[in-house]
């Protein structure tokens, strides 16, 4: 079966440090994947999605980038974090064959203080 | 521009009753629509989902209902638990949308009494 798994659950960084959250997907091949952030009282907004290994695509500017080194791998970055940046970020994955149907991990709480 | 809404930010209802959650949507090429479940913390988690092409989708205590007409569906839990007490986010898809992207919902609290 597949599975998802995000890291750091939990994050506090300083003003101006940079970003690295990591996303892996296990027992499936070629998924596409996805970053959101849910902000303190938001819904959820689509923030970078990618639809093979090197494809980034992505739906709001803003501080932070996304990249795709391997297949079932999904990396957020960001060179300085801002205020801004905190947040709730998901990483999710789907196939072609499910639906459009997403699957979540269990998220990062990025606190910038 | 919100292309999907739930105006509702919040629902309370008592255990055993029924729990009606909203969705209105502007984006006539929606045709694929999902609600997600999710507890503080953790990562939504899939419910239940319907195609355009029929109005109505049925899963054990969860019913959605979709009227394009008014580009409008609904999340029926019946009968409500106390376990069911979290937030719900409706969520659409668009006719052949590079990446199956979702678009999703600013989500509703429901809170079941005992």
């Amino acid at each position: 079966s597949q599975t998802i798994h995000q890291w750091p659950a939990t994050l506090v960084q300083p003003v101006g440090s940079p970003l690295s959250l990591e996303c892996t997907v296990e027992g499936t091949s070629n998924p596409n994947l996805y970053w959101y952030r849910q902000a303190a009282g938001r819904g959820l907004q689509l923030l970078f999605y990618s639809v093979g290994i090197g494809q980034i695509s992505s739906e709001v500017p803003q501080n932070l980038s996304a990249s795709r080194p391997q297949d079932r791998q999904f990396i957020l970055s960001s060179k300085k974090l801002l205020l801004s940046d905190s947040g709730f970020y998901l990483c999710a994955w789907t196939l072609r064959s499910l639906g459009n149907i997403q699957y979540f991990g269990a998220g990062t709480r990025l606190s910038v203080l | 521009d919100q292309q999907v809404k739930q105006n509702s930010p919040s629902l309370s209802v008592q255990e055993g009753r029924i729990s009606i959650l909203n969705c209105d949507y502007t984006n006539s090429m929606f045709d694929y629509f999902l609600w997600y479940k999710k507890y503080p913390a953790e990562g939504p988690t899939f419910l239940i989902s319907i195609s355009s092409i029929k109005d109505k989708n049925e899963d054990g205590r969860f019913t959605v209902f979709l009227n394009k007409s008014a580009k409008h569906l609904s999340l029926h839990i019946v009968p409500s638990q106390p376990g069911d007490s979290a937030v719900y986010f409706c969520a659409a898809s668009e006719k052949r949308s590079s990446g199956d992207k979702l678009t999703f919902g600013t989500g509703t609290r429901l809170a079941v009494r005992p």
